[in-house]
């Protein structure tokens, strides 16, 4: 079974649209992540969402709005699409910290969503 | 905050050659360490980490980490490299106090491997 999961792989779409990218994680965790990987292959944390409450949000354009619905789920949507926004963005998931006792959980990446805005 | 180097930015050995890839780390104390590995257009798959201890970590793959301290350092070595091991390696950091959830990648080194 795939530990963290995400939806769609690929997604090509034209400049100006709305899409959502989906993440699932079937590993218990309380903390889950979105990244963004440039064309330079440079990966660089977005958002982080624990128990449902967002708890870091880099200085991402507010086009970006993170949901999530539940601990095991954490989707992107994205509004407006630029030609800046073609990247590979990346889920990812932890135990939360203060339960792990108090340490930095090793974070499990998802296979990654291309997205290309043409 | 804290910030991650990987020197080279691509790495070209033989099958069978031994490898080193490098990493140095800035950070106020002692961070959380982890090389993370990703085969072309796939996901990230964690190497190995260091969280405490002994300073020289196993991981998957015949992979192997010495973290130094006194160098802020945390290299990736394999004593014999196979031509699947061709990938891009990512050195990480995070944080080593509570509530923290931040974590930064280097670069990445690409790993190329000559038959």
């Amino acid at each position: 079974d795939t530990a963290v999961s995400q939806t769609p792989k690929y997604l090509v779409t034209q400049m100006g649209n709305d899409k959502s990218i989906k993440c699932e994680q079937n590993l218990g965790h309380d903390t889950m992540y979105w990244y963004k990987q440039d064309s330079k292959k440079f990966l660089k944390i977005m958002f982080s969402y624990n128990n449902k409450e967002l708890i870091i949000n880099e200085t991402v354009p507010n086009r970006f709005s993170p949901k999530s619905p539940d601990k095991a789920h954490l989707n992107l949507h994205i509004n407006s699409l630029e030609l800046g926004d073609s990247a590979v963005y990346f889920c990812a998931s932890s135990q939360d910290a203060a339960t792990s006792g108090g340490l930095q959980e090793t974070q499990y990446f998802g296979p990654g969503t291309r997205l290309l805005v043409l | 905050a804290q910030s991650v180097t990987q020197p080279d930015i691509h790495i070209t050995v033989s099958e069978g050659a031994s490898l080193e890839l490098r990493c140095n780390y800035s950070y106020g104390a002692t961070p959380y360490l982890f090389w993370y590995v990703q085969s072309p257009g796939q996901g990230l798959q964690l190497l190995l980490k260091y969280f405490s201890g002994d300073t020289l970590v196993q991981g998957i793959k015949g992979f192997e980490a010495e973290f130094k301290r006194s160098q802020s350092s945390f290299n990736l070595r394999k004593p014999s490299v196979h031509w699947s091991d061709a990938a891009e390696y990512f050195c990480a950091v995070a944080p080593s106090r509570a509530g923290s959830y931040q974590l930064t990648f280097g670069k990445g080194t690409k790993l190329s491997v000559i038959p």
